[in-house]
This record gives structure tokens, C-alpha cells and sequence, in this order.
């Protein structure tokens, strides 16, 4: 089976634009979670998502969402960018207990 | 509130030799326990897992215990191997709130040949 895949790998903005962040699940697989990597924060849960609904949030502002389609694939979206938004963004599908991880989108903002 | 501790920021080890990373948690909720290892500019690569009604799960190299009294897990590799050198984090999460993982910060593994 395919990995999970992430669309951009690599992205750079500037502060107030918004961005898309595309992840295709493993085939089959139905949970979606998403996640931000940053030097200071580490790796920090944004939110999950299972057959197009969120059924998992984390502490992020509501400038981060994100939504999941029929297909189990997954868009996040983080509008009105920040500085402090830069950060490798971890896309992980799941089928029961086991995550795994995408390559993952490195965001830049300027 | 860190959840999840890796209180060994690095570690290194002699090629054929054990390394032993440890993981502290604070939430007794926490049912569910994994070791993921990562390499840079790339997402976490799943090693292995254990639940919190086991004290022990092994799969070739790797073993991971479980010490639910201490809160306590470790990653045992052995033999270590060169290739083995990355960050290796540890990551819990309670079942029942589905698929949300609390990660430590991680070790730096470094398996010298």
C-alpha cells in the first residue's frame, strides 16, 4: 500500500496571507490527525478527523481547521498567517491504534 | 504541563551495544503508549507499541516496557546499529479520546561503528 502523501512538501508565505495543506490517508484507513512540529513546541496535536467528522481537538486558535472529505482525505487551513506559524506540518492516518505519518509540509512565513 | 518527558535530551551508543531510551508520563488515563523514530525533514516512522494492560511487547530489535506503578516506558534496541541514529520519540494517548498523541521532546540516538 501507498504511504500517506502531503501536498506541498514545501511552502512559503507571508504574514496574513492564508494557506491549504493537502493529506492523502493510506488506503483504507479512515482517522486523519493532524500535527504541528516546531523547534520550541515539539510535536503538538491540532485535531482528528474520522469518516468527515472532527472528533478530536487540540489547543490551537481557531485559525487552524481543517475538514475531511469522503475519500478520507484531508485539507487543514490556517488563515490570517502568523510568524509563528512556521513549522513542519504532520499529516498521520490511522485504521485502529497505529498512526503513521506523512512526509510532512514545511511551512515558512515571512 | 508536559505530559510526556524524555528527560535525556541525546544519547550514545557502541555499534552491537543496547541503547535504552526512557519515556516519564503524569496522566494515569493514558492507555495507550508508542515509540515512533524520525529522521530529519521527514514525518515519524512507527516502531512499536504497547497497551497499558501490558508490561512488555516486543518485535525483533526492539522491546518496549511498561511500568504502569512508575509511569514509566523504555525502548530497548538491541543490537544497535548505525542506522538506528535518529530522534526517537515517545507518545501516549488515551483510547477513548481516539487517536490524539501527547509526544515527549525526544532523544537523539547516536549508534557510533
Amino acid at each position: 500500500k501507498a504511504g500517506v502523501t502531503q501536498t506541498p512538501r514545501y511552502l512559503i508565505k507571508t504574514r496574513g496571507q492564508q494557506v491549504t495543506l493537502s493529506c492523502s490517508p493510506i488506503s483504507g484507513h479512515r482517522s486523519v490527525s493532524w500535527y504541528q512540529q516546531t523547534p520550541g513546541q515539539g510535536l503538538q496535536f491540532l485535531f482528528e478527523y474520522f469518516s468527515e467528522t472532527q472528533r478530536n481537538k487540540g489547543n490551537f486558535p481557531g485559525r487552524f481547521s481543517g475538514r475531511q472529505f469522503s475519500n478520507s482525505r484531508s485539507e487543514m487551513n490556517v488563515s490570517t498567517l502568523e510568524l509563528g506559524d512556521s513549522a513542519l506540518y504532520l499529516c498521520a492516518s490511522s485504521e485502529v491504534d497505529e498512526q503513521f505519518f506523512g512526509p510532512g509540509t514545511r511551512l515558512t512565513v515571512l | 504541563d508536559q505530559q510526556v518527558k524524555q528527560n535525556s535530551p541525546s544519547l550514545s551508543v557502541q555499534e552491537g551495544r543496547i541503547s535504552i531510551l526512557n519515556c516519564d508520563y503524569t496522566n494515569s488515563m493514558f492507555d495507550y503508549f508508542l515509540w515512533y523514530k524520525k529522521y530529519p525533514a521527514e514525518g515519524p516512522t512507527f516502531l512499536i507499541s504497547i497497551s497499558s494492560i501490558k508490561d512488555k511487547n516486543e518485535d525483533g530489535r526492539f522491546t518496549v516496557f511498561l511500568n504502569k506503578s512508575a509511569k514509566h516506558l523504555s525502548l530497548h534496541i538491541v543490537p544497535s546499529q548505525p542506522g538506528d541514529s535518529a530522534v526517537y520519540f515517545c507518545a501516549a494517548s488515551r483510547k477513548e479520546y481516539g487517536n490524539k498523541l501527547v509526544f515527549g521532546a525526544g532523544t537523539i540516538l547516536r549508534v557510533k561503528s
